[in-house]
């Protein structure tokens, strides 16, 4: 059993808003990433870190913003939610070798 | 760069079927090879995983094995059931010390009664 939590697991919200995707591990692990997954299934890298203070950008292009003040502890937030972002968003970590995933949040914007 | 080919689904197949699910990467040195799967509404959790040349994985009647001479690492399960129905995600990890995983862009299974 992954000890990787997300919340919340569904969101429904007006174009504008500002949210936060939690995403907690308790596994100590270094390497966080956050996953984008369209309707097709295929993930798509918007932001990883490799420890606490540092986040880097993914290969997809995003407009939300991340932050890794604690090792255990990587929220994701769109300052101002749109359509677009209407999709289901994954977390995940991992040591050394396989990733460990969430249950993930899936977004939807009025 | 590193890349992961695997097959286009859906496949659909009757219960007790035999499954293979193709993958093939593209990876410099020896990447570690896994097999991730996704029931609906929930992540990703690792079915198996390999980390060296001519390893077997294998988890639930599930095995896939590592050829470095193919570069392939096929999923295959000798009798599929209804609840086996999921999308699989084909993986790798480079060896050259990179912290992205690379992802093949997954295939539907559904398993009819």
């Amino acid at each position: 059993e992954a000890d990787i939590y997300q919340t919340p697991r569904y969101l429904v919200i007006g174009t504008g808003k500002k949210i936060t995707l939690e995403c907690s591990q308790t596994m100590g692990h270094d390497k966080m990433y956050w996953y984008q997954q369209d309707p097709g299934m295929e993930l798509h890298l918007i932001h990883y870190s490799y420890g606490v203070n540092s986040t880097e950008k993914g290969d997809l292009s995003s407009e939300s913003t991340v932050s890794r003040i604690r090792t255990e502890h990587f929220p994701l937030t769109l300052e101002s939610a749109r359509p677009s972002h209407t999709s289901q968003y994954l977390c995940a970590s991992r040591n050394t070798g396989e990733l460990f995933f969430g249950e993930g949040s899936r977004l939807t914007v009025l | 760069g590193d890349s992961v080919t695997q097959m286009e689904g859906p496949v659909t197949l009757s219960e007790e079927a035999f499954l293979t699910i193709n993958c093939t990467y593209t990876a410099t040195g020896y990447p570690s090879l896994f097999w991730y799967v996704q029931y609906p509404g929930e992540g990703l959790q690792l079915l198996l995983k390999a980390t060296k040349a001519d390893d077997k994985g294998s988890n639930k009647g599930f095995e896939a094995t590592y050829r470095k001479e193919t570069t392939s690492f096929h999923l295959e399960k000798g009798s599929v059931q209804v609840s086996d129905s999921a999308v699989y995600f084909c993986a790798l990890k480079g060896s050259g010390g990179s912290y992205i995983p690379t992802f093949g862009r997954g295939t539907s299974l559904i398993v009819h009664p």
